[in-house]
C-alpha cells in the first residue's frame, strides 16, 4: 500500500519560514493537500492539487510537490498557525492516503 | 456557511452495530460527493467511505468493506453511515467531510468507543 511519510514534529520561531514535508514514491506525480488540525479542533484543508489554496488560507501558506517530496511552506509563521499538519494524497490504486503527520510548534 | 453535524457516536460492543448521521447545511448537498473519515491517536486521520452525489458510486476502505455502509438522503441533507460487525479498532472519531479526492469542509467528529 501506498505511504506517506512526515516529519513528527517541526519548531520555528514566530516570524520565521515552516517547511514541512511529506514523502512519497513518485509523490510529484499525484496531487497533494494539506490540512491544519489545530488541538480539540477538526482538520482544515489550507492546501489544494498542490499549491491552490481554499478562500480563508492566508496567503502566508504555499505548496509545492515535485520528485518524492511535497512540501508547505509558512512564511511569517504567527503562533496561531501551531497545530498539526497533515499532508494527503489519492490515486485509483491507493484511494486516499494520510501522512502522520508534523506538529509545528511556533517558540 | 458550511455546516456538517455529525451523530450517532456511542459505546458500541465487539460485533455490535452502531448508526452515525451527518447532518448538512449551508451548502447544495445534493451535488455534493460525501465521505466518512476516522481518527485515532495510534493511526492518525483514516479515510473509510465515499459516496457520490447520487448515492450511485460508493467506495471503501479495505479496512472496513464488507462490515460498514454508506449511505445519504439528498431530501434530508443527510449522511449515514451503518457500522456492523464492530472491532476494537473501530474505536475512533469519526468526521463526515466534503470533496472528491480532498476534504474540503469537515464536522466537528462524533466519537465511536467499541469495548466490551
Amino acid at each position: 500500500s501506498y505511504e506517506l511519510s512526515q516529519p513528527p514534529s517541526l519548531s520555528v520561531l514566530p516570524g520565521q519560514t515552516a517547511s514541512l514535508t511529506c514523502s512519497g514514491d513518485k509523490l510529484g506525480e499525484k496531487f497533494v493537500c494539506w490540512y491544519q488540525q489545530r488541538p480539540g479542533q477538526s482538520p482544515v484543508l489550507v492546501i489544494y492539487q498542490d499549491q491552490k489554496r481554499p478562500s480563508g488560507t492566508p496567503g502566508r501558506f504555499s505548496g509545492s510537490n515535485s520528485g518524492d517530496t511535497a512540501t508547505l511552506t509558512i512564511s511569517e509563521t504567527q503562533a496561531l498557525d501551531e497545530g498539526v499538519y497533515y499532508c494527503q494524497t489519492w490515486d485509483s490504486a491507493t484511494d486516499v492516503v494520510f501522512g502522520g503527520g508534523t506538529k509545528l510548534t511556533v517558540l | 456557511e458550511v455546516h456538517l453535524v455529525e451523530s450517532g457516536g456511542a459505546l458500541g460492543q465487539p460485533g455490535g452495530s452502531l448508526r452515525l448521521s451527518c447532518a448538512a447545511s449551508g451548502f447544495t448537498f445534493s451535488t455534493t460527493e460525501m465521505n466518512w473519515v476516522r481518527q485515532t491517536p495510534e493511526k492518525g486521520l483514516e479515510w473509510i467511505a465515499y459516496i457520490n452525489s447520487g448515492g450511485g458510486n460508493i467506495h471503501y476502505a479495505a479496512s472496513v468493506k464488507g462490515r460498514f455502509t454508506i449511505s445519504r438522503d439528498n431530501a434530508k441533507n443527510s449522511l449515514f453511515l451503518q457500522m456492523n460487525s464492530l472491532r476494537a479498532e473501530d474505536t475512533a472519531i469519526y468526521y463526515c467531510a466534503s470533496g472528491t479526492n480532498y476534504f474540503e469542509d469537515w464536522g466537528q467528529g462524533t466519537r465511536v468507543a467499541v469495548s466490551s
